[in-house]
């Protein structure tokens, strides 16, 4: 199935360093979602945004909807131990029920 | 308030064996995702319900898939004969009927299956 372009594929960091990822899609979509996944769990909703070129925080995390419409932002200030997992941003239009999800990007943080 | 609940979490069984995993969606909520997650693959929708109505099955691979939805609070995947191809983890997500947060897909923990 088609998988929406998410870079970097992976991230080792240091504790306290900030992380930036991104998320790009050949569709344009009016909603895009930002997950994270931990090992063994299902994904957990960080944020959600709905119009280009909002950007929202959730404490440490910030995400913005790219002002085509086809692309996403995820900001980590200041990485923790717990930030360890897997990122997926995912991309939707209003009245479907399809959502596209990204390829993910793992991170991994260094004490 | 309880998230979506899965169960089990974990499966493991024999080749040829059925398999049913369970999933109740967030109070509330009408519509119900199933996926399965593997690394070649990533999340794979399996089907949607609306309504507890099937609205889209063509991401089931086999009719070995069947799921059904006998009310808003419960719904049930099943693989009859189970084959070691459909190792994975499968989700279960749902969705608010409407307001700001229609677009948001909550999942549930998963059940990690195993076919010997």
């Amino acid at each position: 199935g088609q998988q929406l372009n998410q870079s970097p594929q992976s991230m080792f960091i240091q504790e306290g360093e900030d992380v930036s990822m991104n998320c790009t899609s050949s569709s344009i979509f009016n909603t895009w979602l930002w997950y994270k996944q931990d090992p063994g769990e299902g994904p957990v909703l960080l944020i959600a945004l709905y119009k280009a070129g909002e950007l929202t925080s959730n404490g440490r995390l910030t995400a913005q909807f790219g002002i085509t419409r086809k692309d996403s932002f995820l900001n980590i200030s200041a990485s923790i131990p717990s930030d360890v997992g897997i990122y997926f941003c995912a991309g939707t239009t209003s009245g479907t029920y399809k959502y596209i999800f990204g390829t993910g990007t793992r991170l991994k943080v260094l004490a | 308030d309880a998230g979506v609940i899965q169960s089990p979490r974990h499966e493991v069984t024999e080749m040829g064996q059925e398999v049913t995993l369970r999933c109740k969606p967030i109070s509330g909520h009408n519509s119900l995702f199933w996926y399965r997650q593997t690394m070649m693959r990533g999340l794979e929708l399996l089907i949607y319900f609306n309504n507890n109505v099937p609205i889209d099955d063509s991401g089931m691979p086999e009719d070995r898939f069947s799921a059904k939805m006998p009310n808003a609070s419960f719904s049930t995947l099943k693989i009859q004969p189970s084959e070691p191809r459909d190792s994975a983890v499968y989700f279960c997500a749902s969705r608010a009927r409407e307001g700001l947060s229609y677009n948001e897909q909550f999942f549930g923990p998963g059940t990690r299956l195993t076919v010997l």
